[in-house]
């Protein structure tokens, strides 16, 4: 079965510390990869996307990710983390040829002072 | 830019209740995507439509059914409602994704309490 698995639930950090979410997907066919923002009581925001060409994809609020087919990996990075970064982190993969998203389990990134 | 618009973004309702969630996609996105977030829990795939026919179905209830109109609007209509019914209910749009490598755009979610 397709399946994406978010490795941590939560991951704690303090501010201006690098961070890295993991994420491992379950089949190494032609996959189209995601990584959405949900802050508190809201919306999915989408943080980046790889489609094809370059493995390393770099997205809104200085977030960037690596695709990595062989390990069928999608890890999410930032160098400083701010406090505002705050926010539930999911993880998200379509399959070539299905339609919908599965979304991983989430990850929760809290940022201390 | 217009975006995925849901309402009512907030609704109560009694156990055993119906209720009904809207969905208006992004002007000329194809394909509506229903999603249920529970608390603290990664969301769901319902169902989905394209051009007005059902296209997938995920782990939808059988006591809820939903639609998309000729204006591709969408519905999701929920009945007998239980206290596990409460969650995030998000809708998506985009060009069908079996074609495109698009993303999903979500609306802000229709927030269900069920008492």
């Amino acid at each position: 079965a397709q399946s994406v698995t978010q490795l941590d639930s939560q991951v704690p950090v303090f501010e201006e510390a690098p961070v890295e979410l993991r994420c491992n997907y379950s089949s190494s066919v032609s996959v189209y990869l995601f990584w959405y923002v949900q802050y508190p009581n809201q919306g999915l925001q989408l943080l980046l996307k790889y489609l094809s060409g370059s493995t390393l994809v770099k997205g809104i609020n200085g977030f960037e990710a690596e695709f990595n087919k062989s390990q069928t990996s999608f890890h999410l990075r930032k160098p400083s983390v701010h406090i505002s970064d705050t926010a539930e982190y999911f993880c998200a993969v379509k399959w070539r040829g299905a339609q919908k998203l599965v979304f991983g389990q989430g990850t929760r990134l809290t940022i201390n002072p | 830019a217009a975006g995925v618009i849901q309402s009512p973004r907030h609704l109560i309702k009694e156990k055993r209740e119906t209720a009904t969630l809207k969905c208006y996609p992004i002007p000329r996105h194809d394909t509506v995507y229903w999603y249920q977030q529970g608390p603290g829990q990664d969301p769901q795939f319902l169902i989905s439509f394209y051009e007005k026919m059902q296209s997938d179905k995920g782990s939808i209830p059988d006591r809820f059914s939903a639609q998309q109109f000729s204006d591709y609007h969408s519905e999701l209509n929920m009945s007998s409602l239980e206290l596990g019914d409460s969650a995030l209910y998000f809708c998506a749009s985009s060009w069908d994704l079996r074609k495109n490598t698009g993303e999903l755009f979500f609306g802000e979610g229709s927030r269900l309490t069920v008492l």
